[in-house]
């Protein structure tokens, strides 16, 4: 996965927790992208960031969801009052200056 | 709105032949083409990006951009099992930073 880390792997949440994803992009990388894929679907753009800034929130459902990426530390995806929709594979991806993008493992989120 | 157009499948194509996938965009003002491969469970790999009309070749692989026609294509050579997976198209215009991504083309290679 090009050095991105993701965790956790697998996540299970009952309805109406809150779920915290993180991601760690290529060393020395400041920029991340956040998808998230439905089975059996393609992969939906949410979120674009650099440290302590967002650029495009635009894929990002308007209520409880909300992205950071923080000076220090991993970005974080949070899903407040997470409902059994929620339930995919969130991706992270690292870009670099050719535009290409390095994905990390993902995490599996699974809403009971 | 800008749009990726693949085929969803499945593609099924026979060992040792050669694979076939192909990729339609909508914005004329694409730049830069990626195909990624998506094993089932997996994340997305990198297989190969392409930036001007014409072949480019990488092993087995061989990604043609046709930006006349809007078409970007991956040949897979001496098709292997081991290739059966998902193929995602991207895109990426000149206007911003987003990759708009096609839904995949899913390709079994049967032994």
């Amino acid at each position: 996965n090009a050095g991105v880390m993701q965790n956790p792997r697998h996540l299970v949440r009952r309805r109406g927790q809150e779920a915290r994803l993180r991601c760690s992009p290529m060393k020395g990388h400041s920029h991340v992208y956040w998808y998230r894929q439905l089975p059996e679907e393609g992969l939906k753009f949410m979120v674009y960031l650099q440290k302590e800034n967002i650029i495009d929130e635009s894929g990002m459902p308007k209520e409880r969801f909300s992205a950071e990426f923080p000076k220090e530390g991993p970005s974080i995806l949070r899903i407040q009052q997470v409902v059994r929709g929620d339930s995919a594979a969130y991706f992270c991806a690292s870009p670099t200056s050719t535009d290409t993008q390095y994905f990390g493992p993902g995490t599996r989120l699974t809403v009971l | 709105q800008k749009e990726v157009e693949q085929n969803s499948g499945p593609l099924s194509v026979p060992e040792g032949a050669i694979a076939s996938l192909n990729c339609t965009y909508s914005d004329r003002g694409s730049q830069s083409f990626f195909w990624y491969r998506q094993y089932s469970g997996k994340s997305p790999e990198l297989i190969m990006f392409i930036y001007s009309n014409g072949d480019k070749e990488d092993g087995r692989f061989t990604a043609q951009l046709n930006k006349a026609s809007q078409y970007v294509s991956l040949l897979i050579r001496d098709s292997q099992p081991s290739d059966s997976a998902t193929y995602l198209c991207a895109v990426k215009g000149d206007s911003n930073y987003q990759l708009i991504w096609g839904a995949g083309t899913k390709l079994i290679i049967k032994p």
